[in-house]
């Protein structure tokens, strides 16, 4: 596609329960980032991948939270035993590399609530 | 670690009226600066970007100034429309480290015919 995919868009969850979110990027894009969007902040960054390996991970907020990248293309961010506080809008963002022409562009992002 | 600041609160001004969102940051090294725009139900989307002092960036009629000695980058426009109505992001990243951005919280604009 033309732009960054994100899927679902929304997703509804009960306390405890397993939950995949997906990020399909830009054809080509090798940085991978995720942020996460809590109601009236700005995006925080998670995670970061360049190719097929997690560079950053540093701004993943507990053990609970897990990102993949097997292919270098899409990523899956998965979050084990879900609580309330998770509840936020989680963005990806891909751009072609590091350096000066580096922009990142994002998805519409997955608006996750935990009931 | 690096930070950005917005000014507080929602902008609420008239169509044609002069648009100020001040922005601050705090940063090791020389980062590179941005302003990302969200419009109602769509994603973030770059609006302008600057990656050295002194730098002026500028899209759509907005403009910012990367100033280092004021650790700043105001943005401004000098006539708003109904269409600007959106959510500002400031926002700064190490684009020779691994790019991550740190956002500020954001401000609402709302123009009103």
């Amino acid at each position: 596609g033309a732009g960054v995919s994100q899927t679902p868009s929304n997703k509804v969850t009960e306390k405890g329960k397993y939950v995949e979110l997906r990020c399909d990027p830009i054809s080509g894009h090798t940085a991978l980032y995720w942020y996460r969007q809590s109601l009236g902040q700005g995006p925080e960054f998670l995670i970061y991948f360049q190719g097929t390996g997690a560079a950053d991970d540093s701004g993943l907020p507990n053990d609970r939270f897990f990102a993949v990248r097997p292919e270098g293309s899409v990523s899956t961010l998965k979050i084990q035993r879900t609580e309330r506080g998770d509840s936020a809008v989680y963005l990806c963002a891909s751009s072609l590399t590091r350096g000066e022409t580096n922009i990142q562009y994002f998805g519409a992002g997955t608006r996750l609530s935990v009931l | 670690g690096d930070s950005v600041t917005q000014m507080e609160g929602p902008v609420t001004l008239s169509e044609e009226a002069f648009l100020t969102i001040n922005c601050t940051y705090t940063a090791t090294g020389y980062p590179s600066l941005f302003w990302y725009v969200q419009y109602p139900g769509e994603g973030l989307q770059l609006l302008l970007k600057a990656t050295k002092a002194d730098d002026k960036g500028s899209n759509k009629g907005f403009e910012a100034t990367y100033r280092k000695e004021t650790t700043s980058f105001h943005l401004e426009k000098g006539s708003v429309q109904v269409s600007d109505s959106a959510v500002y992001f400031c926002a700064l990243s190490d684009l020779y480290g691994n790019n991550r951005l740190a956002f500020g919280k954001g401000n609402q604009v709302v123009v009103i015919p």
